[in-house]
This record gives structure tokens, C-alpha cells and sequence, in this order.
């Protein structure tokens, strides 16, 4: 089955540094790949994703990467603030045409990141 | 529009209980999943359903099981409960997916934290 490891564990920033957080998968059959936010006592939250024919996404601040060849995506945080500190997590999915997939994603193990002001 | 419903937040069972998460949904959605969050290992998926009267086995279904009787309800039980299953527990719902490759924005309930002793 797939599997995706994320690195690092912990990042520690300055407020208005940028911050990197690289996953890599193993099943190039892969094709979906977002990124989720964790608050502290909250569920899960959808902030970016990437589709595996395209390279590169933006929104405001945070951009994700995506190195097919290389099998590994990344999420850039520009411009930290102290309200982006939170567990980050990516995953991937193989999301067929037949939709035989159903959303089932494969998690890595999660980043905490800390922007201290 | 509540989103995604979970119930109870905490509990603590004795090994050998059983019990029963509640999670309802009310964005109509035809997917809903269950997973389980340990320390350091990410969300790892246990079950999950595409409809109602269908369910099928995610990556750590072993002491679980799931029903789907309606779109909004999946219920998860725990059957003898074994300290292994101290985790917290998550449940999320999505609907099919949009484009190709298919992505899927997953919403997830606040969580159930649950001890095993």
C-alpha cells in the first residue's frame, strides 16, 4: 500500500520567515495530494491541495510543490504569522476516473509547527 | 449548518467494554470515514462508507465495526475494548469527487478522546 513520510516532526520560525514541510510517497499511481491544518482540541482542516497534473498551486501565502519524477511535495508557508502555529499534515490519494478510490487518503505523520512573534 | 457531529468528546472505558462514537453529518455528503490519530503517527484510516448500506474496511479495522442505516449517521463500535485502542478518534465526510484527477475535500467532525485502562 502507500505510504507517506513528512518531514521534519517539529519547526520552529520567527513570525515573517517562511516555513517548509516536505512529504514523500511511494506509489506513483498517486494522484491527489492535499494538505491539512490541525488547531489544537480541533478536527482536521483542508488548506491546500494538488492534482498530479499540475506542478505548482498558490493561495495567499501558502503554495504546494509537486516533483512527480522525484515522487515528494512540499507546502511553503510565506510570511509566517503567529495564528499559522498548528500540526500540518499531507496525504495522498489515488483518485481514479472510475472513482473506485472514494477518498481514501494516506496520512503522514504530521508537522507542528511554531511561529514565535 | 453544524458540519460534522461527533459524540462524546472524551470517555474512558475498562478493558473488555464496549461502546459505541456517534458521528452525523448534515451537508448531505455520500462519503464518511473513520479514523484513528496516535501520538507522532499521523491519521490512519479504519472504515469507511460510500452510501448508505455500504461500508468497507479501511487500513486498521481489527476491534472495530461500522453501519451506515442513513447518509447522515455512521456510527463506530468498539467491541472489547484493549488499551491499543486508547487514541483519539476522528470521523469525516466528503462528497464524490470533483475534476481528474479527482480531488476530495474531506471535513472532519472535533474528535473523540478515548482511554482504554
Amino acid at each position: 500500500g502507500e505510504n507517506v513520510e513528512q518531514h521534519p516532526s517539529t519547526l520552529s520560525v520567527q513570525e515573517g520567515d517562511s516555513a517548509v514541510i516536505k512529504c514523500t510517497y511511494s506509489d506513483s499511481a498517486s494522484n491527489y495530494f492535499p494538505w491539512y491544518k490541525q488547531e489544537l482540541g480541533k478536527g482536521p482542516q483542508l488548506i491546500i491541495d494538488i492534482r498530479s497534473n499540475v506542478g505548482e498551486k498558490k493561495d495567499q501565502r501558502i503554495a504546494v510543490t509537486l516533483n512527480k519524477t522525484a515522487k515528494h511535495f512540499s507546502l511553503h508557508i510565506t510570511e509566517t504569522q503567529p495564528e499559522d502555529s498548528a500540526v500540518y499534515f499531507c496525504a495522498a490519494s489515488k483518485a481514479n476516473a472510475g472513482g473506485t478510490s472514494y477518498g481514501k487518503l494516506t496520512f503522514g505523520q504530521g508537522t507542528i509547527l511554531t511561529v514565535h512573534p | 449548518n453544524a458540519g460534522v457531529t461527533q459524540t462524546p468528546k472524551f470517555r474512558i472505558l475498562k478493558i473488555g467494554q464496549s461502546m459505541t462514537l456517534q458521528c452525523a453529518q448534515d451537508m448531505n455528503h455520500n462519503y464518511m470515514y473513520w479514523y484513528r490519530q496516535d501520538p507522532g503517527m499521523g491519521l490512519k484510516l479504519i472504515y469507511y462508507s460510500v452510501g448508505a448500506g455500504i461500508t468497507d474496511k479501511g487500513e486498521v479495522p481489527n476491534g472495530y465495526n461500522v453501519s451506515r442505516s442513513t447518509t447522515e449517521d455512521f456510527p463506530l463500535r468498539l467491541e472489547l475494548a484493549a488499551p491499543s485502542q486508547t487514541s483519539v478518534y476522528f470521523c469525516a465526510s466528503s462528497e464524490a469527487g470533483q475534476g481528474f484527477p479527482m480531488s476530495y475535500e474531506q471535513y472532519f467532525g472535533p474528535g473523540t478522546r478515548l482511554t482504554v485502562t
